[in-house]
């Protein structure tokens, strides 16, 4: 059974105060990882996919890298905008592309 | 933009009353996609796949009688949660992508039973 566990629970930065946020993963042979931002009463909104061990990607203030059990999502000099939940998730191989989903980290940047 | 719409965002509705959430993938055809159920400060866990011409995959402990779905056309799922009673109340969520695009969700619909 493919499981995503993620950490902290919950993260309280001061705007500037970079930081990271954990997923590891098992999964039956990875297709892909994937990194959401949920913002509360809104659908996830896509951030990132890494399909390989070594991958990295970034878009602005964030980064996520990946390896053989984890990821990392790096969020670097934080603002107040981007307060949100992050959630990973991993798509197995021969799946029908459903996804597993962790339960998420709820960060808050206060200015 | 968005790439999925759902809807309506907000259901608030009386015990056994049936109602229907619709998922419309905007920008692409979509031959499958998923509904998700998630509770307060809970991750998401998918319902069942919606696939177009057929019919849908329920997980496990998910009622097919109660989560009705059907997937019409290449742009459209419906779930109707039939005979809803206040136990239904949640924040459903729908989302859709071709095979080499990540997926992409509607906005949810948070549905109260009273």
């Amino acid at each position: 059974e493919d499981q995503v566990t993620q950490s902290p629970e919950a993260l309280r930065l001061q705007e500037g105060e970079s930081s990271s946020l954990n997923c590891s993963y098992t999964v039956s042979g990875l297709r892909g990882l994937f990194w959401y931002r949920q913002d509360p009463g809104k659908g996830p909104e896509f951030l990132f996919t890494l399909y390989s061990a070594g991958e990295e990607k970034e878009k602005e203030r964030l980064k996520a890298t990946l390896t053989k059990k984890e990821s990392f999502l790096h969020i670097t000099a934080p603002k107040p905008e981007d307060s949100a939940t992050y959630l990973c998730a991993v798509q197995a191989s021969g799946s029908a592309r459903q996804l597993t989903f962790g339960s998420g980290t709820q960060l808050t940047v206060l200015p | 933009g968005a790439v999925v719409s759902q809807h309506p965002s907000r259901v608030i509705c009386k015990s056994g009353t049936s109602v229907k959430i619709e998922c419309r993938s905007l920008d692409f055809q979509a031959t499958t996609m998923f509904w998700y159920r998630q509770f307060p400060k809970k991750s998401l866990m998918l319902m069942a796949t919606s696939n177009e011409g057929s019919k849908a995959t329920y997980e496990q402990g998910v009622e097919k009688d109660k989560f009705l779905i059907n997937h019409a056309s290449l742009t459209l799922s419906t779930l109707t949660v039939t005979s809803a009673h206040p136990e239904d109340s949640s924040f459903y969520i729908c989302s859709a992508g071709n095979v080499d695009q990540p997926q992409h969700f509607g906005d949810g619909t948070r549905l109260s039973i009273l």
